[in-house]
């Protein structure tokens, strides 16, 4: 089974720092999908980056860069130069390849960013 | 373009009242999910769809529940009757086909269900 941990339930940073949320996962599976949700206090959920295991290289999607360390089994979230608007709690998500496998959450990291 | 698009944004109903939220995938989604959020439990997967036909309802968390999808535009959640311990915020998600993992599974705002 799939599992997903995100140890830090809650993370404060200054505004234009980079902050970086934790994600690991358990699975057996060599071909997977790792994705970072942001919910914002309004409630939606946002995609904000994927990150393939067969990925040579880190994703970025603008400020949001993924650290993947496959052999370690974690998939953190880098965000650069914070703003307020990034206070939200972010989701670290996995997916497996194979079959019609659908996304399990970690728990969650609350995000605040102060000015 | 549209996203998912889901309603009541808000509901607040009475013990043993039946719910039904609704949801409108992207167009072209082949693949429809209900998850439900708890503080306790987090999100978790209840039922998905594949062109309409429900593929895996094994998070379905008993028989008060039920889904449809009558077609590739609609599908409804239904609790009836609704109890207190159902209050939790319900997502609707789309997404092309699961096949492969770059596949993005798009969420909708979520109905904010509150059972008194």
């Amino acid at each position: 089974a799939q599992k997903i941990t995100q140890t830090q339930p809650g993370m404060f940073v200054q505004e234009k720092e980079a902050v970086t949320l934790d994600c690991t996962y358990d699975t057996s599976d060599q071909s997977y999908g790792l994705f970072w949700y942001k919910q914002p206090s309004s409630g939606e959920m946002i995609f904000l980056i994927y990150q393939g295991s067969y990925d040579e290289q880190n994703a970025t999607e603008g400020r949001y860069s993924l650290n993947f360390q496959k052999a370690r089994k974690s998939a953190n979230l880098v965000i650069s130069a914070s703003q307020l608007g990034d206070s939200a709690m972010y989701f670290c998500a996995m997916r497996y390849d194979s079959g019609y496998s659908t996304l399990t959450f970690g728990k969650g990291t609350m995000l605040l960013v102060s000015p | 373009d549209a996203g998912v698009i889901q309603s009541p944004r808000h509901e607040v109903t009475e013990m043993g009242q039946e719910v039904t939220l609704r949801c409108k995938p992207i167009s072209g989604h082949d693949y429809l999910f209900w998850y439900r959020q708890t503080m306790m439990r987090g999100l978790e997967l209840l039922i998905y769809f594949n062109n309409n036909v429900p593929i895996d309802d094994s998070g379905m968390p008993e028989d008060r529940f039920s889904a449809k999808m009558p077609n590739a535009s609609f599908s409804t959640l239904k609790i009836q009757p609704s109890e207190p311990r159902d209050s939790a915020v319900y997502f609707c998600a789309s997404s092309f086909q699961l096949d492969s993992t770059g596949n993005t599974i798009y969420f909708g705002e979520g109905s904010w269900l509150t059972v008194v």
